[in-house]
């Protein structure tokens, strides 16, 4: 059981570059989320999804997209990367109910040049 | 809305000392709470959550809060810190409206001095 997984662990790209960062989950989870961490201002959400086929925009949203092609993966697109996405990104999954633990992953640590 | 604020984002003290975390959050309906911990380099890790059962709530590695609804706040205490309780420490908050949407306080880094 290897929990929410998260590929690559560091990635640099230059302004302009696109890119996806890769969650899996093996606990079939139905909600999966993406958060970008930035010093001083806790965790924000990017993106969510309830099920598969079934996403939704967070609170900062611009500038990713996402797709749930199944329960297990729920990857995070970075169209056209601005300094200002220089970030570490965590993915995590939980159980539907809203008081259920979410569980993350070790996380992606983003610099954009 | 929800939302959460951590007052103060550094916090240091002694070994063996009293560890107490400020935490007030806003919500329009009655709210899960949750603190995380983050050790560095890693994800986040759930210490301990209040889902309106007991107010007072106990976690892993000796910490515990306590919900107060009149205070709005669900302060994270520990009797006696160990070296081991260094790391980042935050509170979320999850009003139940949509699943799983936590949002967070901007975190406290606790520091443990010898």
């Amino acid at each position: 059981n290897a929990g929410v997984t998260q590929t690559p662990k560091f990635q640099v790209l230059k302004t302009g570059q696109s890119m996806t960062l890769q969650c899996a989950q093996d606990m079939n989870h139905e909600y999966m989320s993406w958060y970008r961490q930035d010093p001083g201002m806790g965790l924000r959400l990017i993106h969510y999804s309830v099920g598969a086929g079934i996403t939704d925009q967070g609170e900062v949203p611009n500038g990713y997209n996402v797709s749930r092609s199944t329960t297990e993966d729920f990857p995070l697109r970075l169209l056209s990367a601005a300094p200002s996405q220089t970030s570490v990104y965590f993915c995590a999954s939980s159980t539907t109910p809203s008081s259920a633990e979410q569980y993350f992953g070790p996380g992606t640590r983003l610099t954009v040049t | 809305a929800q939302s959460v604020t951590q007052l103060g984002s550094h916090v240091s003290v002694s070994e063996g000392a009293l560890v107490l975390l400020r935490c007030n959050y806003s919500s329009s309906v009655p709210p899960y709470l949750f603190w995380y911990v983050q050790y560095p380099n890693q994800g986040l890790q759930l210490l301990l959550k209040y889902t309106s059962a007991a107010t007072l709530v106990k976690g892993i590695n000796g910490f515990e809060a306590e919900f107060k609804k009149s205070e709005t706040s669900f302060h994270l205490t520990k009797p006696s810190a160990h070296m081991s309780d260094a790391a980042e420490y935050f509170c979320a908050v999850n009003s139940g409206t949509s699943y799983g949407k936590l949002t967070f306080g901007q975190g406290t880094i606790l520091t443990v001095h010898p």
